[in-house]
């Protein structure tokens, strides 16, 4: 099973500010099957990237996503006050797929 | 527009069994498969197994096969999650998630299940 290790665990930063997350896979990810989800309190996890660094359909451009292999990154420009939230990476390149543990952004 | 509706939340004794809903719409439900996640209270999302409603394959992670049964009823666009014998453990809220290509593209609004004496 392909682990995946988000870093860090809480993110402190202010609106406006540049938040880069991190996700590290145990092994290679195939064919950079590797999506990142947002779930804010109380919601059901929301599909920002798929294919790596693919945006979801009305995700804005602020969030963009990269890397391969075994290291990838969620990166959102400009934290905007709808940011503030959980956000957790997933592998699909071996079925069902695994879930990061969460990296949380939060207000500073 | 796509929707997955799953059913209300649910309140058990240990031991007891039990079975949550999500109806899809908006798409062809047969032709996506559906995924069930677990997220224990405070903590991150697990997917617990996989159906495709068009033929009813299913397959289960390591960690809740035995544990839960997942099944369709592709007449009605709806996939099921259940349990014979309710444990403590399996207090949690529980989502459905539309399958693209083995990631979750479109979620339902979860079910909370607590399992309390």
């Amino acid at each position: 099973e392909i682990v995946l290790t988000q870093s860090p665990g809480t993110l402190s930063l202010s609106p406006g500010e540049r938040a880069t997350l991190s996700c590290r896979a145990s092994q290679s990810v195939s064919s950079s099957y590797l999506a990142w989800y947002q779930q804010k309190p109380g919601q059901a996890p929301r599909l920002l990237i798929y294919g790596a660094s693919r945006r979801a359909t009305g995700i804005p451009d602020r969030f963009s996503g990269s890397g391969s292999g075994t290291d990838f990154t969620l990166t959102i420009s400009r934290l905007e006050p709808e940011d503030f939230a959980v956000y957790y990476c997933q592998q699909y390149g071996s079925s069902p797929g695994t879930f990061g543990q969460g990296t949380k952004v939060e207000i500073k | 527009e796509v929707q997955l509706v799953q059913s209300g939340a649910e309140v058990k004794k240990p031991g007891e069994s039990l079975k949550i809903s999500c109806k899809g719409s908006g798409y062809s439900f047969t032709s996506y498969w559906i995924g069930w996640v677990r997220q224990m209270p405070g903590k991150g999302l697990e997917w617990m197994g996989i159906i495709y409603p068009g033929d009813s394959d299913t397959r289960y992670s390591p960690s809740f096969q035995g544990q839960v049964t997942i099944s369709a009823d592709k007449s009605i666009s709806t996939a099921y999650l259940q349990w014979s014998n309710l444990k403590a453990s399996d207090t949690a809220m529980y989502y459905c998630a539309r399958r693209q290509n083995d990631y979750g593209d479109y979620w339902g609004q979860g079910t909370l299940v607590t399992v309390s004496s």
